[in-house]
């Protein structure tokens, strides 16, 4: 089967760093993206992998390892509203996003 | 705002009754998705359009009915449902179905109660 696994909780410091693992098992690849989601309000798209390595967009950079099915998104200064669930899906071959149950990240002044 | 739009934001239903979400796309894409979001639970795919044609229905019970009269509406029909049916259903679309870098759009979701 395919499975998306990713922790359900986590707790940083505003101000800090802080790394979400996400690993998976899929049929086939088509990429990774990473979503934010604030309580109560539409995931965001953050970030796309596709090859091997670091992508960096600013405070935010997410990697990916495809011979080991990993991936993790990287925050940077963290800020309080960061708080929200943070959110990995891998495109499997038929191109259909297969989700994991989410990160929800609490950051403590 | 990201050019999704869901109506209505909240909805209490009781068993036997009929209403339907509504979502609207102002992005030009060609694809419309209808998810479940449950809490600490992946979400799940129910229904994929591709051109108003219905591409995939993840097994999804018969209470529930999507409708996409165009690309750029997509309504879901709810009817006898029951309580573990409460729970956010979110509205995506894409540019199309396939593809890589094939990022999709979120509404904002409508949270729903089944009493």
């Amino acid at each position: 089967g395919q499975n998306i696994d990713q922790p359900t909780e986590m707790t940083a410091t505003e101000g800090a760093i802080v790394q979400i693992n996400c690993t998976y098992q899929t049929s086939g690849f088509n990429g990774l993206f990473w979503y934010q989601q604030h309580a109560g309000e539409a995931p965001t798209f953050l970030s796309y992998n596709v090859l091997d390595g670091l992508e960096e967009k600013g405070r935010f950079s997410s990697f990916l390892s495809r011979s080991k099915g990993y991936s993790y998104l990287l925050l940077k200064e963290l800020q309080m509203k960061d708080s929200a669930s943070y959110l990995c899906a891998v495109s499997d071959s038929n191109y259909q996003l297969i989700w994991g149950a989410g990160t929800k990240l609490i950051i403590k002044p | 705002e990201t050019g999704v739009t869901q109506t209505p934001r909240h909805l209490v239903m009781g068993m036997t009754n009929k209403k339907s979400l509504k979502c609207e796309q102002h992005l030009g894409h060609n694809a419309m998705y209808w998810y479940k979001q449950s809490a600490k639970k992946p979400l799940e795919l129910m229904f994929v359009y591709s051109l108003e044609e219905r591409v995939e229905n993840n097994s999804v019970p018969s209470r529930f009915s999507p409708e996409c009269p165009n690309s750029s509406h997509l309504f879901l029909h709810l009817h006898t449902l029951q309580p573990e049916d409460s729970a956010l259903y979110l509205c995506a679309s894409s540019q199309d179905v396939q593809g890589t870098y094939n990022e999709q759009f979120f509404g904002p979701g409508t949270r729903l109660t089944v009493l």
